[in-house]
């Protein structure tokens, strides 16, 4: 099956830098790369997914790059700010359009990231 | 609320005993997963239902259980075969376009 890893696991930035998270998944049938925020003790949301016939998406400071040949992508925000301290998880998986299973994404371990003041 | 709820928010339970975690959605979506998080451990899949009176078990299904006899609801029921159930407990509904919407959660400790 499907293995997802994410570094770091804790990512301490000063506001108004730049923060990057990384992700490599195994199964090179993987074509949907979605991103979760989660503060603490709330929900993960969505904040934005790529799919494999793109190479980049951006919306407004964050975006994520997907490199297929290599298997990762990278979610990246720019002028961080104090609520973008949070838990990221990235995940993988394979669109049932395209075979994939029900069950759905695998997800990485996750990120704490840290905005120092 | 997001169209996803789940109580109750806080659960305690004392050892050998059954205890059942809610969830109910008005997204009218098909695809519905709980999962269980730890810390530093990620999302990990506990049961997931395709359609109305079918599931299947995810990577951690031991000591779980489920049910789906209405579109919007999916219980899970942590047995007392779960020898360490403390954790944080997420229900998710799966749009078409694959886009997972998370309740708030329950946390549920042991005695």
């Amino acid at each position: 099956g499907e293995n997802v890893e994410q570094h770091p696991s804790t990512l301490s930035v000063q506001e108004g830098d730049s923060a990057v998270i990384k992700c490599t998944y195994s199964d090179s049938a993987s074509n949907y790369f979605p991103w979760y925020k989660q503060e603490l003790g709330k929900r993960p949301q969505l904040i934005i997914d790529i799919r494999s016939n793109v190479g980049e998406k951006k919306d407004q400071r964050i975006a994520v790059t997907l490199n297929k040949t290599a298997k990762h992508f990278s979610l990246h925000i720019t002028e961080t700010q104090p609520e973008d301290s949070a838990v990221y998880f990235c995940a993988a998986s394979i669109s049932p359009d395209s075979g994939g299973g029900a069950d759905g994404l695998t997800f990485g371990k996750g990120t704490h990231l840290i905005i120092q003041p | 609320d997001g169209g996803i709820t789940q109580s109750p928010k806080y659960l305690f339970r004392k050892e050998g005993q059954n205890v059942t975690l809610s969830c109910e959605q008005n997204l009218n979506h098909d695809a519905m997963y709980w999962y269980r998080q730890d810390p530093g451990q990620g999302l990990r899949l506990i049961y997931y239902s395709q359609i109305v009176n079918d599931f299947q078990k995810g990577d951690i299904a031991e000591g779980y259980s489920v049910s789906r006899e209405k579109k919007e609801s999916f219980p899970l029921t942590v047995t007392s075969a779960q020898k360490n159930p403390t954790a944080f407990y997420l229900c998710a509904s799966r749009t078409r376009e694959e886009k997972l919407f998370f309740g708030s959660g329950t946390q549920l400790s042991v005695l």
